[in-house]
Formats: C-alpha cells, sequence, structure tokens
C-alpha cells in the first residue's frame, strides 16, 4: 500500500463547477497535510496547509480533513480554465520523519470552458 | 519576499559525467530539503538539512549522489557519475524549523542524462 494516495484522474469539470479531489494516507501519526498545485513544466506550488479534522477555506479553495479515516481533501469552488493542473496531496509524518513530506503522484484536474 | 532560488535550471550530461545543482533557500528558513520527481509522479525526499546538518538522507543514494550545505544557507548537490535513470527533475526547498513547517519549492533543475 502506497503510503499517501491519490486518484491520478483525469479529472474534468466544467467551468464554474465544484472540482472534489482527494486523497488517502496509511500513516496514522501524520500530522499535517498540505495541498500543492503544479502546472505543466513549473514546479509545486503551496496552496492549502491543514492540521485539525474540519474544513479549512481559503478563497475558493477549502482542504477538508478527517484522520479518523485517514483522509484529506480539496474543494475548489467556481473552477476556472487556470486551475487546470496537477494538484498534489502531500503528508508529513510526526516522529524522527518530521519534517519529510510524502507526496502522492497527483490528480490532473482540466477544467474545460 | 524572494523565492527558493536554483541553478541551472536545465541541464544536459552525457552518462558517466558529473553534474552538480545548486540551490539558494528562503531568506530565514533553516530547514533545506532536495526532492527527485520523475515524471508523472510527486517529488521523492532526498536529504533534508537542518541548519548545516543532514538528518535526513536515508533515501540519497550514497554511491554516486553526495550533498553539502556550508554555514547553513546554500546548498549544493552532486551526482557523480550520472546515469541514465537519473534523468530526472532536481527540486530544492526549504521551510522554517517551527512550527508549521510549509515547504516553498524553487523552479528545480530539468536533468537530461543521455
Amino acid at each position: 500500500q502506497k503510503e499517501v494516495e491519490q486518484n491520478s484522474g483525469p479529472l474534468s469539470v466544467p467551468e464554474g463547477a465544484i472540482a472534489s479531489l482527494n486523497c488517502t494516507y496509511s500513516d496514522r501519526g501524520s500530522q499535517s497535510f498540505f495541498w500543492y498545485r503544479q502546472y505543466s513544466g513549473k514546479s509545486p506550488e503551496l496552496i492549502m496547509s491543514i492540521y485539525s479534522n474540519g474544513d479549512k477555506e481559503d478563497g475558493r479553495f477549502t482542504a477538508q480533513l478527517n484522520k479518523a479515516s485517514q483522509y484529506v481533501s480539496l474543494l475548489i469552488r467556481d473552477s476556472q480554465p487556470s486551475d487546470s493542473a496537477t494538484y498534489l496531496c502531500a503528508v508529513n509524518t510526526g516522529g524522527t520523519s518530521y519534517g519529510k513530506l510524502t507526496f502522492g503522484q497527483g490528480t490532473i484536474l482540466t477544467v474545460h470552458p | 519576499e524572494a523565492g527558493v532560488v536554483q541553478s541551472p535550471r536545465y541541464k544536459i550530461i552525457e552518462k558517466k559525467q558529473p553534474v552538480a545543482f545548486w540551490c539558494n533557500p528562503i531568506s530565514g528558513h533553516n530547514t533545506l530539503y532536495w526532492y527527485r520527481q520523475n515524471l508523472g509522479q510527486g517529488p521523492e525526499l532526498l536529504i533534508r538539512y537542518e541548519n548545516e546538518e543532514a538528518v535526513d538522507d536515508s533515501q540519497l543514494p550514497k554511491d554516486r549522489f553526495s550533498a553539502e550545505r556550508l554555514k547553513g544557507v546554500d546548498s549544493t548537490l552532486k551526482i557523480q557519475p550520472a546515469e541514465l535513470g537519473d534523468s530526472a527533475v532536481y527540486l530544492c526547498a526549504s521551510s522554517h524549523t517551527y512550527p508549521a513547517r510549509e515547504q516553498y519549492f524553487g523552479p528545480g533543475t530539468r536533468l537530461t542524462v543521455t
């Protein structure tokens, strides 16, 4: 079992719709969770971080965390064509690995006009 | 605030040749990371520095890879000799040590080994 799993997609949504991206992780000791956006040919860009169970909103983005289910998600409201990118889920485990980010393989999102 | 700086942006070398990548982290960030990203995959950690100390290098192929972070600021990652399988994007990231460790990436170096 991979440590961090994402559906590779591609996920295609129409402009203005809600895009829902999901991620599961295997290490119950994980303490912090991140979403990165990566445009083709570019490096990952941090867009959201979440540390506690529940929802965290930032503009059109909402991150959701459920540690009991080992599940983190990212919602993008009013999706725009400029949101088309690969979205990487990253999990920071605690203990001696604290500081090590383990990434999923990413979900390709396409927003079509 | 300036971001993470990396050079070169692109490098093409023949196998068995050496190559080096340089990184300058965000000012004030004590923690520096080197990642490797293969096409279609997420980044994988190679080495993590806390100031000058390499605190996690378990994923670094030590037979051919080496890294240093002198004076706790800039860092260099070296491969010698390079193999075809080393073709990838090499990413440098930095973060504060505490509390959140949000990591910010540089633009990366795309290495092609022929």
